[in-house]
């Protein structure tokens, strides 16, 4: 079974730009959550969408958001970038987490730099 | 909101002896203990988990403690070997409930000496 696919793996952009992250989970899973990792903060969550609804939310401001496709493949969007947003971005997949089992299971990130 | 504190941030240990390392956390609702190892350029890996129904669990060389008493939970690597080389993640959560987001602690460093 593949497992959580990320894509681009790798990302440069400059200040006051946007970004676009993909996410594809684990074939079966329906929820899917994303965080930030940096050396400064470690590993902060995001947001976790289940069935196209955001269930879950970080302490992160207005400029990241996300969503979830029917097939529960996720995007997550940063607008007007700053330089403190450089961090590898992990996608993380699971059944549900409602569901008793809260098995999280991680792709390999996309690391974002901005300039 | 959750809290969960990580000891030691580096670890170094020859090839063969045994690792440990220590979380505690703060909400006593979280029920569901992670441990992740993240490798250099990779996302982290989970190795093992526990639920708080239960006190250990083994798989092979590793094994997991968990306290609820003491609010604390440790990782043991024993016969260690170089390629257990990675950061380890120790990770809290509230199982069962729309609440399951994952609080992580900062992270070990294990560097196995051959």
């Amino acid at each position: 079974k593949a497992g959580v696919t990320q894509t681009p793996r790798y990302l440069i952009k400059t200040r006051g730009q946007q970004v676009t992250l993909s996410c594809s989970p684990i074939s079966g899973h329906r929820s899917v959550s994303w965080y930030q990792q940096t050396p400064g903060q470690g590993l902060q969550f995001l947001f976790e969408y289940f069935s196209e609804t955001q269930r879950n939310k970080g302490n992160f401001p207005g400029r990241f958001s996300g969503r979830q496709f029917s097939n529960s493949r996720s995007e997550m969007n940063v607008s007007t970038l700053e330089l403190g947003d450089s961090a590898l971005y992990l996608c993380a997949s699971s059944w549900t987490v409602s569901s008793g089992n809260n098995e999280q299971f991680f792709g390999p990130g996309t690391r974002l730099t901005v300039l | 909101g959750e809290n969960v504190e990580q000891h030691p941030s580096t670890l170094s240990v020859q090839e063969g002896d045994s690792a440990v390392i220590k979380c505690t956390y703060s909400d006593s609702a979280s029920n569901y203990f992670p441990w992740y190892k993240q490798e250099l350029g990779k996302g982290p890996q989970l190795i093992i988990d526990i639920r708080s129904n239960v006190g250990e669990k083994k798989d092979q060389r590793i094994a997991v403690t968990l306290n609820k008493t003491a609010k604390h939970f440790s990782l043991h690597i024993t016969e260690t070997q170089p390629e257990d080389s990675a950061v380890y993640f120790c990770a809290a959560s509230i199982m069962g409930s729309t609440l399951g987001r994952l609080y992580f602690g900062r992270g070990t460093q294990l560097t196995v000496w051959p």
